[in-house]
């Protein structure tokens, strides 16, 4: 398994500002995830970070407003630029193990903006 | 494309009861198949995995089986708790782009 933290656990940001979430895990990963829950949906995949190469984003999403590090194999950081109420959500970061490539979650962070 | 189906989408019950999750996908052609649970406003738990040779896998009160060729996994809570109250996602694993494609859940109330 992995212990995966996040920070901050939450915040309040308002409109145009940036905020920057980092992930770190207790293990050596190759990738790591990092996905968005707005309220009451599903999981979205933002954005895939293998360490020493450049993300990769899913439809939908920009390397612009959502650039992501990955400076080794244990940290990475997810920043949400720019930002309007409707990024408003929990950003999770995840990492797999395995094979069987089993996925673990961090505790995700609380986005509010106002 | 795959599709990841769960029922129902909500379901309240009295404690002690024995209760199943139901989890369905339109392609057998998965790696692998994982539960999670998610308390509200918290991150992930994963519950248990089933690799795509498997039929079953058991954690304490929970066991979870899979039927590739009919395309369902179903999870199996046994003597239901309040504390077992949650989210329940069921996610498939679909191969080489390590993705994983998820349901919208079950979210469960278990009364005491």
């Amino acid at each position: 398994s992995a212990v995966i933290s996040q920070k901050p656990s939450r915040d309040i940001c308002q409109r145009g500002t940036s905020l920057t979430i980092q992930c770190q895990v207790d293990s050596q990963v190759t990738m790591m995830f990092w996905y968005r829950q707005q309220p009451g949906q599903s999981l979205t995949l933002i954005a895939t970070a293998n360490q020493g190469s450049e993300a990769t984003y899913e439809s939908g999403f920009v390397i612009d407003k959502f650039p992501i590090s990955r400076p080794n194999l244990t940290f990475s950081t997810l920043t949400v630029s720019n930002m309007s109420p409707e990024d408003s959500s929990i950003y999770l970061c995840s990492v797999e193990h395995g094979p069987p490539y089993e996925q673990y979650f961090g505790p995700g962070t609380r986005l509010t903006v106002t | 494309k795959q599709e990841v189906t769960q029922i129902p989408a909500a379901l309240s019950v009295p404690e002690g009861e024995n209760l199943v999750l139901n989890c369905s996908f339109t392609d057998s052609a998965i790696y692998n198949l994982q539960w999670f649970r998610q308390d509200p406003g918290k991150g992930l738990t994963s519950l248990l995995l089933i690799q795509s040779s498997q039929r079953e896998q058991t954690s304490g009160r929970l066991n979870a089986s899979l039927d590739k060729s009919s395309g369902r996994s179903t999870l199996y809570i046994a003597a239901s708790q309040p504390g077992d109250s949650a989210t329940y996602l069921c996610a498939v694993h679909a191969g080489n782009n390590r993705k994983l494609i998820w349901g919208l859940g079950t979210s469960l109330a278990v009364n005491p």
